[in-house]
């Protein structure tokens, strides 16, 4: 069965450039959440989207944004990077449970 | 006082024994209740879901949860190298969308 996707896997940045990460559902999931998972941490909570509407807001820094598109695919765009926001990324799909599926996430590397 | 408490370990069992995985919750509002794998540098993934108090199977996987208690446990029976990983267990507000994580259990299953 589809799993959620996410691009790329791995990317590599360096200081005060700019990040974009992709999250691609499950066929008929209508939301997305993202998450940030620093070394050794938990998963935090970042933000999500229903219906390309931002539905909920957790620890996302100002520098950060995300839009959900039409065909229900989101991106994260990550701005002046930070060695901080070195972490592994995953999203996460939901369709009309609660159940949710994540994806394989994107391991950041800011040098 | 997190929301989701769960033992970080880590445990360690020999190959064939029976593991047994506990969270506690605060929060009696909670509904959804699952059990995440994740394997080293991997995003987790849904092993187990339950809405009601009781037992669910699957395979070699039972998920307990004990609502008067706000107790959620996860037995593995027959234990394997393979099911070496961070277990993490989570709860959800039913449309919420707010979603708590245990800070994850690392097994460690020794062949």
């Amino acid at each position: 069965a589809a799993g959620v996707i996410q691009s790329p896997r791995h990317l590599i940045k360096e200081k005060r450039e700019t990040a974009t990460l992709k999250c691609y559902p499950i066929p008929r999931h209508d939301t997305v959440y993202w998450y940030q998972q620093g070394p050794g941490q938990d998963p935090q909570f970042l933000i999500s989207f229903y219906e390309k509407m931002q539905s909920d807001k957790g620890s996302i820094p100002d520098r950060f944004s995300a839009q959900q598109f039409s065909d229900y695919h989101s991106e994260l765009n990550m701005s002046s990077l930070e060695l901080g926001d070195s972490a592994l990324y995953f999203c996460a799909s939901s369709g009309q449970t609660s159940e949710r599926d994540f994806g394989p996430g994107t391991r950041l590397l800011v040098l | 006082q997190k929301e989701v408490e769960q033992d970080p370990g880590p445990l360690s069992v020999p190959e064939g024994a029976i593991v047994s995985l506990n969270c506690t919750y605060s929060n009696s509002a909670f509904q959804y209740f699952m059990w995440y794998r994740q394997y080293s540098r991997k995003g987790p993934e849904l092993l187990m879901y339950t809405y009601s108090s009781g037992n669910k199977e699957d395979g070699r996987f039972t998920a307990q949860v004990d609502k008067s208690s706000k107790y959620i446990s996860l037995f593995i029976r027959d234990s394997q190298p393979s099911d070496s990983a961070t277990y993490l267990c989570a709860t959800l507000v039913y449309n919420f969308n707010k979603f708590y994580f245990g800070s994850g259990t690392k097994l460690n299953v020794k062949p």
